[in-house]
């Protein structure tokens, strides 16, 4: 079974409807990421949280909204989803020593969206 | 602010060949941690291998190896005895940390390099 699981794994969707992202994690990691990926520009954060009560806004957050509802669940909420909003989205999981490496990143297998 | 630079956009290598792939960074944290992810068509993204700052010795996973200049503000990640499997997209990633060496955890990424593998 995979540690990190994004839902949905494939999205289109039209201008100005609201969407939502979602990730479940079971490595019991406390910091959860949301990236996403447009071709050129490598992987961008836009949130992160580092346990349940701490959300932090990441380099490019306008537009975006996030949810902890657990330690192992983070949500990602396009208000009003735009098309330049178009991307691959992933989600991560990280914890200090959880294999050596200090806050080596987990990653979720990336959610496509497509917005019309 | 941490900036991570691949100056490659694409590469090519002939099967059973060695490959440098480049990354440059900037930033001003005493601590730090470079990573290498690849990327194949899929889409998921496979860690594979990490430097710490203060590491003396240059990291080493199986066939990839990293080239880390700290001086020179370097982290080159080299692939040897290249497989067609290895055709992918490679992201270098950074991350930092506080005065106070807390990480914060979130990583910085280049733009990535594409690398094909020629049989």
């Amino acid at each position: 079974d995979a540690d990190v699981t994004q839902t949905p794994r494939n999205r289109i969707t039209k201008t100005g409807k609201r969407i939502m992202l979602e990730c479940s994690q079971t490595k019991g990691h406390d910091r959860m990421y949301w990236y996403r990926q447009d071709p050129g520009l490598g992987l961008r954060l836009i949130y992160y949280s580092f346990d349940v009560k701490d959300i932090n806004k990441g380099e490019i957050s306008d537009g975006y909204s996030v949810s902890r509802q657990a330690q192992a669940k983070f949500s990602l909420s396009l208000e009003s989803a735009i098309p330049n909003q178009t991307a691959l989205y992933f989600c991560a999981t990280s914890d200090l020593h959880s294999s050596g490496r200090t806050y080596e990143q987990f990653f979720g297998p990336g959610t496509r969206l497509t917005v019309l | 602010a941490q900036k991570i630079t691949q100056t490659q956009p694409g590469m090519f290598v002939q099967e059973k060949e060695a490959v440098t792939l480049d990354c440059t960074y900037d930033t001003s944290d005493q601590s730090y941690g470079l990573f290498w992810y690849k990327q194949p068509s899929s889409g998921e993204m496979i860690f594979l291998i990490y430097q710490g700052s203060y590491d003396e010795q240059n990291a080493t996973e199986g066939r990839y190896s990293l080239n880390f200049q700290k001086a020179r503000k370097s982290a080159n990640l080299v692939i040897s005895a290249s497989q067609l499997g290895d055709s992918a997209m490679y992201f270098c990633a950074m991350r930092g940390a506080n005065a106070g060496g807390t990480s914060y955890g979130k990583l910085t990424f280049g733009q990535g390099t594409i690398l094909t593998v020629h049989p």
